[in-house]
């Protein structure tokens, strides 16, 4: 158990609809990444945040977007669903090091997205 | 543009017996840093071992160790003593800048009794 948690496990919904996914980083962490997961793509990096700020974007479409909570749990909306946003998402934190450098990123358990 | 290659989509080892799996990655950065994950059946990803492109001595952790090799930009995983709960795809990552991390396709390592 990597103490990051995300909900919910699985989700099906239809085309066109918007749906959100919740994650809770591990104590103290700071940042929260979203990936996505699909068989096409591999593992894709979305967005990160750090203390409510978005800090970095990759490969996300604009039909999603994400935010950070001040009880830094994030959220990850995606809306106008097409059969090809199905995948695996995950949700990984990390604690920012005082020192620079960087910490490991930790992944929660995902949320399995079927859009039919 | 970082890239990161793992050229064996599928291995498979004895149990107790020793696998190697290989990652290579493309990089103008002198600093960075370099995981493998573990993602089992369950899906969930698993830090398996880190290493910092600045040290010189490969990591290792338990029955893990890479085999860093910085000017071949290469980054091998080592599992010694194969057990059956090894099974599983076996992700090479990279990043540089603590914000994306760019993962290999990924090698799925069967483990046979």
């Amino acid at each position: 158990d990597s103490g990051v948690t995300q909900t919910p496990k699985h989700l099906i919904t239809a085309t066109g609809q918007r749906v959100t996914l919740r994650c809770s980083p591990r104590s103290g962490d700071l940042s929260v990444y979203w990936y996505q997961q699909s068989l096409d793509q591999g593992l894709q990096f979305l967005i990160q945040y750090y203390n409510g700020e978005e800090r970095a974007k990759g490969n996300i479409l604009e039909r999603f977007s994400a935010q950070q909570f001040p009880d830094l749990h994030s959220e990850l909306n995606l809306s106008s669903l097409e059969l090809g946003d199905s995948a695996l998402y995950f949700c990984a934190s990390s604690v920012e090091p005082l020192a620079g450098g960087i910490d490991t990123q930790y992944f929660g358990p995902g949320t399995r997205l079927t859009v039919l | 543009a970082q890239t990161v290659t793992q050229s064996q989509p599928e291995m498979s080892v004895q149990e107790a017996e020793t696998v190697t799996l290989s990652c290579t990655y493309d990089t103008s950065e002198s600093d960075y840093y370099l995981f493998w994950y573990k993602q089992p059946p369950s899906r969930q990803m698993i830090l398996v071992i880190r290493q910092e492109a600045y040290k010189q001595q490969n990591a290792t952790e338990n029955r893990f160790s890479v085999n860093f090799q910085k000017a071949a930009k290469s980054f091998s995983l080592k599992i010694s003593d194969s057990q059956l709960g090894d099974a599983a795809m076996y992700f090479c990552a990279y990043t540089y800048n603590n914000n994306d991390m760019r993962f290999g396709a990924g090698t799925r390592l069967t483990v046979k009794p």
